[in-house]
């Protein structure tokens, strides 16, 4: 059975840094590309970041560029998002989800139930 | 960056009959190369992650009921939901996956009539 895990959200200051990690099992990692969504409170789907399968090409979206880092460790089968500079418009709840295929352009199949990520003072 | 919208904002439909959404990407996600739309669609109901209902604007993943189907190509989508069950209850978005940012559309919530 596919799952992906999330964890390591949690309730952080404006300017902080938190790193989140997605454990993945029942499929082969490495084989296949990986993304993060996030979901404000009460608010629609935002994409935010994905992972090629095995040239670990990356892509952003605009309001994380340069801020946030996706990364991957196939011998671990964990996805990761490191996020520096939070703002509080960062605040949601942070989904790792697993592509249809190893190319970075592809729907996204397995979704975990993500991880909350409050960024207040 | 590819602007997704999605129409209408909700609806309300009896149970049995069918709901229609559409959804619209400011250029085209068709590649010429393949002849694909690179265009899904996704169910969240309250509470739960998203899941993937279709793919490839008209490939229905595994497992979901074939009352759900989509189609369009280029720039305009559309998911209808054929005869709608209490189950269907929730909300809807496509998203382009053919360019970066793989932009999601607004969302389309559905409800019993």
């Amino acid at each position: 059975e596919v799952q992906v895990l999330e964890s390591g959200g949690g309730l952080v200051q404006p300017g902080g840094s938190l790193r989140l990690s997605c454990a993945a099992s029942g499929f082969i990692f490495s084989s296949y590309a990986m993304s993060w969504v996030r979901q404000a409170p009460g608010k629609g789907l935002e994409w935010v970041s994905v992972i090629s399968s095995s040239d670990y090409t990356t892509f952003y979206a605009d309001s994380v560029k340069g801020r946030f880092t996706i990364s991957r460790d196939n011998s671990k089968n964990t996805l990761y998002l490191q996020m520096t500079t939070l703002r509080v418009e960062d605040t949601a709840l942070y989904y790792c989800a697993k592509g249809g295929g190893g190319s970075r352009y592809s729907h996204l199949d397995y979704w975990g139930h993500g991880t909350l990520v409050t960024v207040s003072s | 960056d590819v602007v997704m919208t999605q129409s209408p904002d909700s609806l309300a439909v009896s149970l049995g009959e069918r709901a229609t959404i559409n959804c619209k990407s400011s250029q085209s996600v068709l590649y010429s190369s393949n002849n694909k739309n690179y265009l899904a669609w996704y169910q969240q109901k309250p509470g739960q992650p998203p899941k993937v209902l279709i793919y490839w604007a008209s490939t229905r993943e595994s497992g979901v009921p074939d009352r759900f189907s989509g189609s369009g190509s280029g720039t305009d989508f559309t998911l209808t939901i054929s005869s709608l069950q209490a189950e269907d209850v929730a909300v809807y978005y496509c998203q382009q996956y053919y360019t970066s940012p793989f932009t999601f559309g607004p969302g389309t919530k559905v409800d019993i009539k």
